[in-house]
């Protein structure tokens, strides 16, 4: 399965931008990105998935770098409620490992009052 | 949104004794669904892919005799944890993915301690 690598932790202060990247070299042409986030004590959350393009939703902004090699979710104003771990997972469209999503670390963000 | 149902969301229980965790989607239907397990500070681990009316799929590692999984509707998956002991004492989570919606769609999480 294609990896991911993530920075173990970011701190961001309230109501600022936060930029959260994620590495991927060795994504295949057929590789949703796509970024979960897990509070703790709760299951996972969706939050936003892209394949080659751009993609914006009411929670965040994802941007693909064009080669597909990296990505960032970008959460526009940070509020307390997004301190959580956000992980960057790559989800095959096809074949057995369809759903089947590999997690890896993810990033601690730290939201500042 | 879509939403998955889990229950309990936590359960206490004896060594040597068993335990279902029940993972319901409860507006739309689910051919699918995937448990996973995550020990305190660590990542998600898939455990087994559960199947609509066929037997489920397990990784690699994880005990089929031990973790019982059933799927008999279309809305509802169990997970049971059979003669448990304190090393299974973990967070099981459920997921499935509804195909009109974006991403998968995650239970709130058992909490099981095995004492």
């Amino acid at each position: 399965d294609a990896k991911t690598t993530q920075p173990n932790s970011m701190e961001s202060n309230e109501e600022e931008p936060v930029h959260l990247p994620c590495n991927h070299s060795t994504i295949s042409g057929t590789d949703y990105i796509h970024w979960y986030r897990q509070l703790p004590s709760q299951g996972p959350e969706y939050v936003i998935h892209g394949l080659t393009s751009n993609v914006n939703n009411r929670m965040a902004s994802l941007a693909i770098a064009e080669d597909r090699k990296s990505s960032t979710l970008i959460l526009h104003r940070a509020t307390l409620r997004d301190a959580a771990v956000y992980y960057c997972i790559l989800v095959n469209a096809g074949g057995t490992s369809y759903g089947k999503l590999t997690f890896g670390q993810g990033t601690i963000l730290t939201v500042h009052p | 949104g879509a939403v998955v149902s889990q229950h309990p969301s936590r359960v206490i229980c004896k060594s040597g004794t068993s335990v279902k965790i029940e993972c319901r989607s409860l507006d739309f239907q689910a051919t699918t669904m995937f448990w996973y397990r995550q020990f305190p500070k660590q990542s998600l681990m898939l455990m087994a892919t559960s199947n609509e009316g066929s037997k489920a799929t397990y990784e690699q590692g994880v005990e089929k005799d031990k973790f019982l999984i059933n799927h008999a509707s279309l809305t509802l998956s169990t997970l049971t944890v059979t003669s448990a002991h304190p090393e299974d004492s973990s967070f099981y989570i459920c997921s499935a993915r509804d195909p009109f919606r974006s991403g998968y769609t995650f239970g709130s999480g058992t909490r099981l301690t095995v004492v």
